[in-house]
This record gives structure tokens, C-alpha cells and sequence, in this order.
């Protein structure tokens, strides 16, 4: 089976832009969580989407939000760009076990550079 | 004080000891995740913890949920290990359940 992909890899944006990441799971796989990693607060969970619909949300602002579609690919959208959303965005896809996500498979990520 | 604590930050081994890697956590959980993470940001998750122990050829990975503390085995290490590895707690209450919290993780490096 294919891993799980994200595009794009590499983002530079302009502080006051919006950004929209994708993520494409593996097949077969209807759970995907999104994640921030920056240096200084290490990894967070953004949100959570299963059979499209949001199941859990971290504590981030309303400028982050995420969709998933039918086919389980999802994106994830940044608004209103600050300096401090530079980051590497990571998701990751999974099935669930006891309704919660089992183990997860993360893509790569995508650097987000914002000058 | 952080949810879920990491210790060490950093290790240094020579090829071949046995390392360990501890995880404590104050929060209630529903599962705990080791991660590795090489440099260039690629995720692997290691193992999904409720109770016990888990092993994976020479990695071994236990949970005490009374004493709410994992820890993360190395045995034989091999400079191929080197790299960050990750604790991660899924909440088990409220809002937040099902959410995952970190640790900030413990870098290791083995040398030949």
C-alpha cells in the first residue's frame, strides 16, 4: 500500500496570506489527525477527522481549521498567516479500534515558512 | 508543570549498550504512543500502549498505569537508532478526549 502523502512538501507565504496543506491517507484508512511541530513548542494535535466529520479539535485559533472529503483525503487551511505558523505540518492516518484512532502512520509533513 | 514528561533530553550510547527512556504523565489516558523521529521530520510510530508490554524485535516498550509511567527499551543499540523519540498520551476525558498530548522527546544518539 501507498504511505501517506502530503502536498505540498515546501510552503512560503507571506504574513496576512492563507494556505491550504492536503493530505492523502492510506487506502482504506477513514481517520486523520493533523499536527504542528515547532521547536520551541515541540508537537501539538490540531484536529482529528473521521468519515468526515471534525471528532476532536486541539487548542488552536479559529484560523486553523480542516476539512475531510468522502474519499478520506483531507486539508487543512491556515488564515490570516503570522510569523509564528511557521512549522512543520504533519498528518497522520489511521483506522480506529474501541472508536478511537489505532496506531498512526504520519506522511512527511509539509515545512511552512512564513516571512 | 507538563502533562507528559521525558527524561533524558538527550542520551549518548555506544553501539551496543542497553538504553532506556522514560515517560511520566499526570493526565488521565486511554493509550500512550512511542514515536521516532529521524532528522528531515519523518514520523515512525513505534508501538500503542493500554497496558503491559509490547516488544518489536530489539525494541520493548512497557506501560504502569497505576504509577502512570512508561518506559521505551533499546536493546543491542545500533547507530541506525539514533534519533528523537517521542512519548504521546491520548486523553481519556472531557472535551479533550481523544486528543494527543507530547512529550518534548529525548534525542539519542548512538555511537559506533
Amino acid at each position: 500500500k501507498a504511505g501517506v502523502t502530503q502536498t505540498p512538501r515546501y510552503l512560503i507565504k507571506t504574513r496576512g496570506q492563507q494556505v491550504t496543506l492536503s493530505c492523502s491517507p492510506i487506502s482504506g484508512h477513514r481517520s486523520v489527525s493533523w499536527y504542528q511541530q515547532t521547536p520551541g513548542q515541540g508537537l501539538q494535535f490540531l484536529f482529528e477527522y473521521f468519515s468526515e466529520t471534525q471528532r476532536n479539535k486541539g487548542n488552536f485559533p479559529g484560523r486553523f481549521s480542516g476539512r475531510q472529503f468522502s474519499n478520506s483525503r483531507s486539508e487543512m487551511n491556515v488564515s490570516t498567516l503570522e510569523l509564528g505558523d511557521s512549522a512543520l505540518y504533519l498528518c497522520a492516518s489511521s483506522t480506529l479500534a474501541g472508536g478511537a484512532p489505532y496506531e498512526q502512520y504520519f506522511g512527511p509533513g509539509t515545512r511552512l515558512t512564513v516571512t | 508543570k507538563n502533562e507528559v514528561e521525558q527524561s533524558p533530553q538527550n542520551l549518548t550510547a555506544q553501539e551496543g549498550e542497553f538504553i532506556t527512556i522514560n515517560c511520566s504523565y499526570s493526565v488521565g489516558i486511554s493509550a500512550l504512543h512511542w514515536l521516532q523521529q529521524h532528522p528531515g521530520g519523518g514520523i515512525v510510530s513505534l508501538f500503542m500502549l493500554s497496558s503491559g508490554k509490547k516488544k518489536h524485535g530489539r525494541l520493548i516498550a512497557t506501560i504502569n498505569i497505576q504509577e502512570k509511567h512508561s518506559s521505551l527499551h533499546i536493546t543491542a543499540s545500533h547507530p541506525r537508532d539514533s534519533a528523537v523519540y517521542i512519548c504521546a498520551v491520548r486523553l481519556n476525558y472531557g472535551g479533550s478526549q481523544g486528543n494527543l498530548i507530547f512529550g518534548k522527546g529525548t534525542k539519542l544518539s548512538v555511537k559506533p
